[in-house]
């Protein structure tokens, strides 16, 4: 079974650039997770997809960062204009429906994004 | 969600038991305890979870306190491989979002 794939895994751009990580899940999994990891600290969720409808995008900047989940398969996530603070690894994961007795995230192996 | 308490760091010898502890004293009846692992460089990886009867499966074992106030994560035969941040976290069912603190960077030394 292929796990999540994520691209690029590693990116470097300048402040006020923009940037975009694309993230493919695990076949069937109709949830989908974006997390940002800054050093140092566990990851933190920013959003989460239920096919292609957002559950939760309570921790997502929005003034700044957005996503989508077009068809309910792949996901991109889009930061525009990146901050320096915005420095960290982003990790794409996936699960089986919200209403699996298992809640088993499954991650890919991220994006380690520098900011200049 | 209950907050969960962990040491920073740990180290334990290779070949041996790995006993992994974790607080979680406001846990609430709905809520499992679940265990990840992050190797470095590496997405976390779930290792098992419980609600309160012990768990066992082919990389660990969970023993949760009969007043669910804490619980211990065993590696039964630590390899090096085994060296990650393992991450504690109470999770109410139905509940997809993982709240995950810094975690215990466990080093396993030959």
């Amino acid at each position: 079974e292929a796990g999540v794939a994520q691209s690029p895994r590693y990116k470097i751009i300048e402040k006020r650039q923009s940037v975009a990580f694309w993230c493919n899940p695990i076949s069937g999994h109709a949830t989908l997770y974006w997390y940002q990891q800054i050093l140092g600290q566990g990851p933190k969720l920013l959003i989460q997809f239920q096919n292609n409808g957002v559950v939760d995008d309570s921790q997502l900047p929005k003034d700044r960062f957005s996503a989508e989940r077009l068809k309910g398969v792949d996901s991109t996530l889009k930061i525009q204009p990146a901050k320096l603070e915005d420095s960290a690894v982003y990790l794409c994961a996936s699960s089986l429906g919200a209403r699996s007795v298992s809640y088993e995230q499954y991650f890919g192996p991220g994006t380690r994004l520098t900011v200049t | 969600d209950a907050k969960t308490t962990q040491p920073p760091s740990m180290d334990c010898a290779e070949g041996r038991a790995a006993n992994l502890p974790c607080n979680h004293s406001t846990i609430s009846g709905n809520e499992y305890v679940y265990w990840y692992r992050q190797i470095h460089s590496q997405g976390p990886q779930y290792i098992i979870h419980g609600l309160k009867n012990n768990e066992t499966n082919e990389m660990a074992s969970l023993i949760i306190t009969e007043d669910r106030k804490s619980s211990t994560l065993i590696l039964p035969h630590a390899t090096l491989r085994d060296t990650a941040v393992y991450y504690c976290i109470a999770l109410k069912y139905g509940n997809n979002r993982l709240a995950f603190g810094k975690g215990n960077q466990v080093v396993v030394i030959p």
